[in-house]
Parts: structure tokens; sequence; C-alpha cells
């Protein structure tokens, strides 16, 4: 089992529409959690974290944590094509080390105009 | 402010040879993180380093991987004898402190022949 899962997707959603995208983490004891968006042949840009149960807000941008079901999911609101890109899920704490960061593979988000 | 830099942008080396990837952190940014992303995988958590120590070295996939830091500045990931498999991006990424928000520089893209 790995330890950060994610589909790979492509997820497709048209222009306007919610993007629903999760992630699961194996590891009981992790502490905080983050949200990466990676356009093709760039580097990762940090979207959100979130460290507590429920639900935070920024923007167009929604991150639920879960810790009892070990998810975490990022919804995106009215979504537009320049948010069509991969979106990594990554974990930090627990049994790997405070400050080491377990990344899941991504999930390819394509939005339609 | 300058961001992550890295070189060079990109490595075509030979099978057995030797590199050497640097990275250079944004100024003042104490904590620095190495990765590497295969084609199609997300990110592969190598070391990091707090100042010029490294207290997880854990990610490093064989000893022909080493890593060093001075003056808590620039950083050098060195891969000895690389191999085929060893064809990827290596990023890098700095944080205020381990465990703030990280930034990505542009990364490394490595090819063996």
């Amino acid at each position: 089992q790995k330890e950060v899962e994610q589909n790979s997707g492509p997820l497709s959603v048209p222009e306007g529409a919610i993007a629903s995208l999760n992630c699961t983490y194996s590891d009981r004891g992790s502490q905080s959690f983050f949200w990466y968006r990676q356009y093709s042949g760039k580097s990762p840009e940090l979207i959100m974290f979130i460290y507590s149960n429920g639900d935070k807000e920024d923007g167009r941008f929604t991150a639920q944590l879960n810790k009892a079901s070990q998810y975490v999911s990022l919804l995106i609101r009215d979504s537009q094509p320049s948010d069509s890109a991969t979106y990594l899920c990554a974990v930090r704490g627990g049994t790997s080390g405070t400050y080491k960061y377990i990344f899941g593979t991504g999930t390819r988000l394509k939005v339609l105009a | 402010g300058a961001g992550v830099s890295q070189s060079p942008s990109n490595k075509v080396t030979e099978k057995g040879k030797d590199v050497e990837l640097r990275c250079d952190p944004i100024s003042g940014h104490t904590a620095l993180y190495w990765y590497r992303q295969s084609l199609g995988q997300g990110l592969e958590f190598l070391i990091y380093f707090q100042g010029n120590s490294a207290p997880d070295k854990s990610g490093l996939p064989s000893d022909r991987f080493s890593a060093e830091r001075t003056g808590g500045s620039v950083s050098t990931l060195t891969i000895q004898r690389t191999q085929q498999e060893d064809s990827a991006v290596y990023l890098c990424a700095s944080s205020l402190v381990a465990g703030e928000t990280q930034y990505f520089g542009p990364g490394t893209r490595l090819l063996v022949l």
C-alpha cells in the first residue's frame, strides 16, 4: 500500500463546475496535509495546507480533512481552463518524521472550455 | 526577490559518469529539500537539510547518492556512477525553517544514456 494515494485521472470537468480531488494516506500519525498544483513541465506550487479536521477555504479552493478516515480532499469551485494541471497531495509528520513530506503521484485535472 | 535556482537546467550524461546538481535556495531560508520526480510520478523525497545538517537522509536511493550543504546556503547533490534509472527531474525546495512553506526551484532534468 502506498503511503499517499491519489487517482491518477485524468479528471475532466466542464468550465464552471466543481472539481473534487481526493487523497488517502496510510500513516495515522500524519499531522499536516498539503495540496500542490503542477503545470506540465513546471515545478509544484503550494495551493493550500490544512492541519485540523474540517474545511479550510481560500478563494475558489476548499481543503477538507478527515483524520478518522485518513483522507484529504481539494474542491475547486467555478473551475477554469487555467486550473488544468496535476494536483499533488502531500503529507507530513507521523512515523516518517516531522519534516519529511510524502507526496502522492498526483491527479491530472482537465477543465473543458 | 530571487527564488530558488538550480543548475544545470538540463544534464545529459553517460552511464557510469558522476554528476553534480546544484541548488541555491532563497536567501535566508534555513531548510532545503531535494526531491526526484520520474516521468509521470509524484515527488520522491531524497534528503533535507536544516542549516548544514541533514537530519533525514532516508530517501537517498543508494550509496551512490550524496548531498552536502555548506554555509547554510548552496547545496550540491552528487550522483556517482550514474545509471539509466537515475534519469529524472531533480527538484530542490527551500523554506524559512523546516516545516514552513516550501518553494520549489525549476529543477534539473537529468538524462543518463
